[in-house]
């Protein structure tokens, strides 16, 4: 199946700051890619999905200006959490659709990014 | 509103069998997933179910009934690495996954 990579796997920054987060799909081009939140013994919550080329299109209850969705290229996503607080602190996820699966749907996932803030 | 329920816990024995149940209510109906999450890892995929019936895949089946709203997933010859969370989502009318919050699968020896 396709690949999606994550980076950083984990991060432990000081409240105040920006945290990037990079989404690569390594083996095919992705125009869509989805970002996810979850929080300890909870499942997934899409937080908005981003599309290359246009702004990102995010859930209701998701702060645009606070996490920052650029999708510059078909191979990469940018998650920016800004001005990060302990309450930000959660285990996010990206994912993204193979286009050449046609309309299988399947979501391939990158391996999470740990964000713990102080 | 749109709802997945699965259970929050199941225990099961090495080498038994499990089935994880999944009831749905989504606007439209796109398919229906399972994902295997192990704790602090991102979700894999385990099957996919578009059609009404059984969808077999090694150990791990797959069924779905849609005029029921209804699946299930069905691991045989447990073994201790199955020990997992596992995820049912439906993807609705608009392409956006709904998931449910995951069944935690403990298995004993």
């Amino acid at each position: 199946g396709a690949v999606v990579s994550q980076h950083p796997s984990w991060v432990i920054c000081k409240s105040g700051t920006s945290v990037k987060i990079e989404c690569r799909s390594l083996d095919f081009q992705a125009t869509t890619m989805f970002w996810y939140r979850q929080f300890p013994k909870q499942s997934l919550m899409l937080m908005a999905t981003s599309n290359e080329g246009s702004k990102a299109t995010y859930e209701q209850g998701v702060e645009k200006d606070k996490f920052l969705i650029n999708h510059a290229s078909l191979t990469l996503s940018t998650l920016t959490v800004t001005s990060a607080h302990p309450e930000d602190s959660s285990f996010y996820i990206c994912s993204a659709r193979d286009p050449r699966e046609g309309d299988y749907n399947e979501q391939f996932f990158g391996p999470g990014t740990r964000l713990t803030v102080l | 509103g749109q709802n997945i329920d699965q259970p929050t816990e199941m225990t099961a024995t090495e080498g038994a069998i499990v089935q994880i149940n999944c009831t749905y209510q989504t606007s439209g109906f796109n398919g229906l997933f399972w994902y295997q999450q192990h704790a602090g890892e991102a979700p894999t995929f385990l099957s996919y179910n578009v059609l009404d019936g059984l969808e077999e895949k090694g150990r791990f089946s797959s069924f779905l009934s849609r005029s029921k709203g209804y699946s299930y997933l069905l691991l045989k010859e447990l073994q201790m690495k199955d020990s997992a969370s596992y995820l049912c989502a439906v993807m609705d009318s608009n392409y956006q996954l709904i998931w449910g919050a995951g069944t935690k699968l403990i298995i004993k020896p």
